[in-house]
């Protein structure tokens, strides 16, 4: 079956833009996980969706970052008033119910990489 | 807090040598999960184990073992006959609550 997608695969973007990323996950899963990584660092989480709210949002940095998930399937990452120090790869992952997430085994997308220039 | 370090950042073998990764995990929390994770050079990280804090046996799966020790917090991953496709960057996790990487450790495989 299809794995976790992210859309767009590459962003190139000003300083000051509004950016939105978007992941899809596999079908049936209700955990959604965004995480975002630096080069040569691991990822760090930044929020997770338990079907359409977030069950843990302690790991956006500020209020410029927010995310959605309206109809507990896809979810779209917004970035406000980008910084240079935005750019970094992000990646979306997704998990079943079962077992009781955030525990089980968490399936990636190949991430955006975001660039602000 | 929980913190894991993966105190190796590079290491090199050559093909069929074996090797060990090393990770270390600090948490406060009696119940926890630790998690290896690869992430090839196409970027996309693949789920390689999963380990509760009850369960300390260790496990083998193919050329991988995993070695998980509570009293010295180390949950360290072994490659046997290492081949040049295990070449990737590999990363320790922890979760309770949230997962939380290591920095990762880059392995190359020379042939």
């Amino acid at each position: 079956g299809a794995g976790v997608s992210q859309t767009p695969s590459n962003k190139v973007t000003e300083k000051g833009k509004y950016v939105e990323l978007r992941c899809d996950p596999i079908s049936g899963h209700t955990a959604l996980y965004w995480y975002r990584q630096s080069l040569g660092q691991g990822p760090e989480f930044l929020i997770y969706f338990q079907g359409t709210g977030a069950a843990d949002d302690s790991g956006l940095p500020n209020d410029r970052f927010f995310a959605v998930r309206p109809e507990g399937s896809v979810s779209t990452l917004k970035i406000q008033r980008t910084e240079r120090g935005d750019s970094a790869v992000y990646l979306c992952a997704s998990s079943t119910a079962s077992g009781g997430p955030p525990y089980n085994e968490q399936f990636f997308g190949p991430g955006t990489r975001l660039t602000v220039l | 807090a929980q913190k894991v370090t993966q105190a190796q950042t590079e290491i090199s073998v050559v093909e069929k040598e074996d090797v060990t990764l090393d990770c270390v995990y600090e948490t406060r929390d009696t119940t926890y999960y630790l998690f290896w994770y690869k992430q090839p050079p196409s970027g996309e990280l693949v789920f390689l184990i999963r380990r509760n804090s009850f369960d300390e046996q260790n496990e083998i799966s193919g050329r991988y073992s995993w070695n998980f020790q509570k009293s010295t917090s180390s949950f360290n991953f072994t490659i046997t006959a290492s081949q040049v496709v295990d070449s990737a960057v590999y990363f320790c996790a922890a979760i309770s609550g949230k997962l939380i990487f290591g920095q990762g450790t880059t392995l190359q495989v020379k042939p």
